[in-house]
């Protein structure tokens, strides 16, 4: 399987518990995205790296949640001290940076689905 | 401020037949892309079908049109001959231009369910 996946598939938590989550992005992929769905909604931009880099971050991510990618293959995202509202599906994805329409395409894994109770 | 609306929360078509899912956006900028994906049930977005800005004619992509009309800021996704396995959200997403990477902004969603 040459696609994104994501790692673990489903993670119940109790509030206040560290969470993290794994993402692999297609191999040649350089660009990697994290977004967040809640239910019955869109997908919501969190966070966006170009290799190793870790260049947008949006208003969404607060303080107790922190991301890499270290060699700019695999990434993480951890929660600290979970919230009830962090319950969620959260998506990653990736794409090549080439300068075609089709080249910003971006391929998402099957997601994490949180619930913290 | 980019914005994707999809109006319609849900849809059901017959099988065999096509169904429009509508999606209206809102940028300023002249340089943008517009996206369709699919999230069956069980979560993961599957990438449709993609239409430039400056594009000339309407994308296709097997069973998949996009009608895009650029003066109405519109980009309805057609199926046509829907199969069951068609039934799942519908998401209609804008490549934010402002940025050099893309991220995604996306619409609300439309469930498309397909009657036997």
């Amino acid at each position: 399987d040459t696609g994104v996946s994501q790692d673990p598939r489903h993670k119940i938590t109790k509030r206040g518990q560290n969470v993290t989550f794994r993402c692999d992005p297609i191999s040649e992929h350089n660009r990697l995205y994290w977004y967040r769905q809640t239910l019955g909604q869109g997908p919501e931009f969190l966070t966006y790296f170009q290799n190793e880099a870790q260049l947008e971050k949006s208003r969404l991510l607060s303080d107790r949640f922190s991301a890499e990618r270290p060699k700019g293959s695999f990434s993480t995202l951890e929660i600290q001290r979970t919230e009830q509202g962090d319950s969620a599906m959260y998506l990653c994805a990736s794409s090549l940076a080439q300068f075609s329409g089709r080249s910003y395409e971006q391929y998402f894994g099957p997601g994490t689905r949180l619930t913290v109770t | 401020a980019q914005k994707i609306t999809q109006t319609q929360p849900g849809m059901f078509v017959q099988e065999k037949e096509a169904v429009t899912l509508d999606c209206t956006y809102d940028t300023s900028d002249p340089s943008y892309g517009l996206f369709w994906y699919k999230q069956p049930s069980s979560g993961e977005m599957i990438f449709l079908i993609y239409q430039g800005s400056y594009d000339q004619q309407n994308a296709t992509e097997g069973r998949y049109s996009l009608n895009f009309q650029k003066a109405r800021k519109s980009a309805n996704l057609v199926i046509s001959a829907s199969q069951l396995g068609d039934s799942a959200m519908y998401f209609c997403a804008m490549r934010d231009s402002g940025t050099s990477y893309g991220k995604l902004t996306f619409g609300q969603g439309t469930i498309l369910t397909v009657h036997p």
